[in-house]
């Protein structure tokens, strides 16, 4: 169980264009998704906690334009990368957990995006 | 804020040797504690938590991690490695006062077994 999917696992775009990729929690409602970025042999950086019908809250430093998160049911999110650079280069990983405290986090295989 | 702090960015072992992963955090909170493994082109996976009581935890492939409040650390640690163990292990805090449970990870550390 716990199962969560994210599409495309691999997306190579041109540069202004926009990127759209999905989070599902499959077998499970979740509450509370997150959205990390994941650089070359560095750690997760959460860029974003998004919960279900609500706007999303972003860290300091992710421009909130620039990546759009929608959380609009309980097992899909989804975070569109607009005007894409090549420095959005990146690992992009998903989460999702059913918001409670210490709930464990259950994370996608990750979208590797490539804008050239 | 949280912080967490993994002192060994590469940690080579043979196969069947001991292994230690240290993880120590910095928090003004009481905190829940995790270790997520990563193996290679796949996502993040848990491997053990400490959310209360024994502060001892066990995963079912043989890991184990102690947490240590008096020494902020939350090390991980295997009698004896497989080869299947090699991965990037990354050490991970939240807020036990927290509802929305955000993560904070360490920078990783990639565990390597040799034959």
């Amino acid at each position: 169980g716990a199962v969560v999917s994210q599409h495309p696992s691999r997306v190579i775009c041109k540069s202004g264009t926009s990127v759209k990729i999905e989070c599902r929690s499959l077998d499970f409602q979740a509450t509370t998704m997150f959205w990390y970025r994941q650089f070359p042999k560095q750690s997760l950086m959460l860029m974003a906690t998004s919960n279900e019908g609500s706007k999303a809250t972003y860290e300091q430093g992710v421009e909130k334009d620039k990546f759009l998160i929608n959380h609009a049911s309980l097992t899909l999110s989804t975070l569109t990368v607009t005007s894409a650079h090549p420095e959005d280069s990146s690992f992009y990983i998903c989460s999702a957990s059913q918001g409670a405290r210490g709930e464990t986090q259950y994370f996608g295989p990750g979208t590797r995006l490539l804008v050239l | 804020a949280q912080s967490v702090t993994q002192l060994d960015s590469q940690v080579p072992v043979f196969e069947e040797a001991p292994v230690e992963l240290r993880c120590n955090y910095s928090s003004s909170v009481s905190v829940y504690l995790f270790w997520y493994v990563q193996y290679p082109n796949q996502g993040l996976q848990l491997l053990l938590k400490y959310l209360s009581g024994s502060t001892l935890v066990k995963s079912i492939n043989g890991f184990e991690a102690e947490f240590n409040k008096s020494q902020t650390s939350f090390h991980l640690r295997k009698p004896s490695v497989h080869i299947s163990d090699t991965a990037e292990y990354f050490c991970a805090v939240s807020d036990r006062g927290s509802t929305l449970g955000r993560l904070y990870f360490g920078r990783g550390t990639q565990l390597t077994v040799w034959p």
